[in-house]
């Protein structure tokens, strides 16, 4: 069975804080991503690594940085964490071609 | 630059009924793919079914269906028999050959009622 596990599930951080999530997948997929997900707004891709140590910027990626130093493994970081990046973090990976994402179960993080 | 458009940010039905939810897409790519995700309340995404834009039959999965009409750029989800485990958020997906990416929708609320 495919696995995406987000490391936390609940996070509470305090203004400034620097913020890792981490994601990993067993899936040995190219492509992993992380969404941002707001009422209203859906899924907002922030960034996007498509091989080990390569990444893109999303739609919104300003305030936030990642890493992807082995395949399996993709960070999210909050150099300084702010109260307008409190939401629901989404992990999700895939493999190549013609293929759909999967997701892991979310990190809802309030930043206080 | 691809565009994923979900009109209706919230539907309510009752049990056993069929449900449309509708989806629009921008696009001036020709081959290219498209997902319904289901998001129930433990916030775990889970793919409830796939089209692909070269294939004219409309793709089936149990009681989930699709209505694609490619020149339209339309991609509706119908659900039949709704039962109260299809209480979700349900999110319209577009991804291209082109581009890794996955573009979502903003989402519809489903809210199955006993």
């Amino acid at each position: 069975d495919v696995k995406v596990t987000q490391s936390s599930r609940y996070l509470v951080k305090r203004t400034g804080e620097k913020v890792f999530l981490e994601c990993v997948q067993d899936m040995d997929h190219e492509n992993m991503f992380w969404y941002r997900q707001d009422p209203g707004l859906g899924l907002r891709l922030i960034y996007f690594s498509y091989d080990v140590k390569m990444k893109e910027k999303g739609d919104i990626p300003e305030g936030y940085s990642v890493s992807r130093e082995k395949k399996e493994r993709f960070s999210l970081i909050l150099e300084s964490a702010s109260t307008n990046q409190t939401s629901m973090y989404l992990c999700a990976s895939r493999s190549q071609g013609w293929t759909e994402a999967f997701f892991g179960q979310g990190t809802r993080l309030t930043v206080v | 630059a691809q565009t994923v458009t979900q009109s209706q940010p919230e539907m309510s039905v009752q049990e056993a009924e069929t449900v449309t939810l509708s989806c629009t897409y921008d696009t001036s790519e020709n081959n290219y793919y498209l997902f319904w995700y289901k998001q129930p309340p433990s916030r775990q995404m889970i793919l409830v079914i796939r089209q692909e834009a070269y294939k004219q039959q409309n793709a089936t999965e149990n009681r989930f269906s699709v209505n694609f009409q490619k020149a339209a750029k339309s991609f509706s989800l119908k659900i039949s028999d709704s039962q109260l485990g299809d209480t979700a958020m349900y999110f319209c997906a577009f991804g291209t050959g082109g581009s890794e990416k996955l573009v979502f929708g903003k989402g519809m609320k489903l809210t199955v009622n006993p």
